[in-house]
C-alpha cells in the first residue's frame, strides 16, 4: 500500500462544496484508476487514465472529474458534493501488460462524508 | 453472493483450521481473476491471481481454484491465523479490455482464537 498513497484519508464536507482527492504512486505504473466502494456493492470504476494524455470515463463518472498531473499523480474532484457521494474512494495503479489483463494495486482509501 | 459493508456474509474459522471462501463470477468470457484481502481501514491488497487457462494456483498458504464450467472461484487459506481476519473479494477481468474488472462484494473472515 505504501507505493500508492492517497490524501486526505478522511474528509467530511458539506453539500455543494468542491472536493479534491489526491493519489500518488511510486510504482512507476502508467495506468491509474479511481473507484468508489459502497456497502453492498463491489468497487465501481469512476475514471481511468492510461497515460498523462489519456483520460476516460468509467461506469459512474457523473458528478466527478479527474486530472492526471503527471505519470505519478491522479486526482479526483467532486465539483459540487452531494450526500450520495458519501463513500470510500480508492485509487489504483497498474502496468500495461501487452494486451493481457493487468493487475491493479490499490491505495489505502479516502473516506468521504458529505453532509 | 458476497457483500462488502454492513451485511457481509461472514465465515468464522478456528485458528489453525483451513478456510474456504467462494466467489461466483458472472461473465463466461472472463479470462483473469484476482483475490483481494481488505483489512479494516485499508485498501484492497492483492493476494493471488489465476488465468483462465489454469484451474489451480498455489501461493504461500493460499490456493485459488477455478471452475469455469460453473463459473466458480474459491480461495483456500491453510492454517488460518488471526492476521487473516479481513474481507476477501474476487475480481474478474472481463476480457473486453485489460483494465476492466467486475468486483465481488466480499466475504468477511473471522478467525476465532
Amino acid at each position: 500500500d505504501a507505493d500508492v498513497t492517497q490524501t486526505p484519508r478522511n474528509r467530511i464536507t458539506k453539500t455543494g462544496k468542491r472536493i479534491m482527492l489526491e493519489c500518488s504512486q511510486t510504482k512507476g505504473h502508467d495506468r491509474m484508476y479511481w473507484y468508489r466502494q459502497d456497502p453492498g456493492l463491489g468497487l465501481q470504476l469512476i475514471y481511468y487514465s492510461f497515460d498523462v494524455k489519456d483520460i476516460n470515463k468509467g461506469e459512474i463518472s457523473d458528478g466527478y472529474s479527474v486530472s492526471r498531473q503527471a505519470q505519478a499523480k491522479f486526482s479526483l474532484s467532486l465539483e459540487s458534493a452531494i450526500p450520495n457521494q458519501t463513500a470510500l474512494y480508492f485509487c489504483a495503479t497498474s502496468d500495461s501488460a501487452g494486451g493481457r489483463a493487468d493487475t491493479q494495486y490499490f491505495g489505502p482509501g479516502t473516506r468521504l462524508t458529505v453532509l | 453472493g458476497e457483500s462488502v459493508g454492513l451485511h457481509l456474509p461472514t465465515l468464522s474459522v478456528q485458528e489453525g483450521d483451513n478456510s474456504i471462501i467462494n466467489c461466483a463470477y458472472s461473465n463466461s468470457a472472463s479470462d483473469y481473476f484476482i483475490w483481494y484481502k481488505q483489512e479494516s481501514g485499508k485498501g484492497p491488497q492483492f493476494i493471488i491471481d489465476i488465468r483462465s487457462n489454469m484451474d489451480k494456483r498455489q501461493g504461500q498458504r493460499v490456493t485459488v481454484l477455478l471452475n469455469k464450467t460453473v463459473k466458480h472461484l474459491s480461495l483456500q487459506i491453510a492454517a488460518t491465523q488471526p492476521g487473516d481476519s479481513a474481507v476477501y473479494f474476487c475480481a474478474e477481468n472481463v476480457g473486453s479490455g485489460t483494465y476492466k474488472y467486475i468486483f465481488g462484494t466480499g466475504t468477511r473472515l473471522k478467525v476465532l482464537a
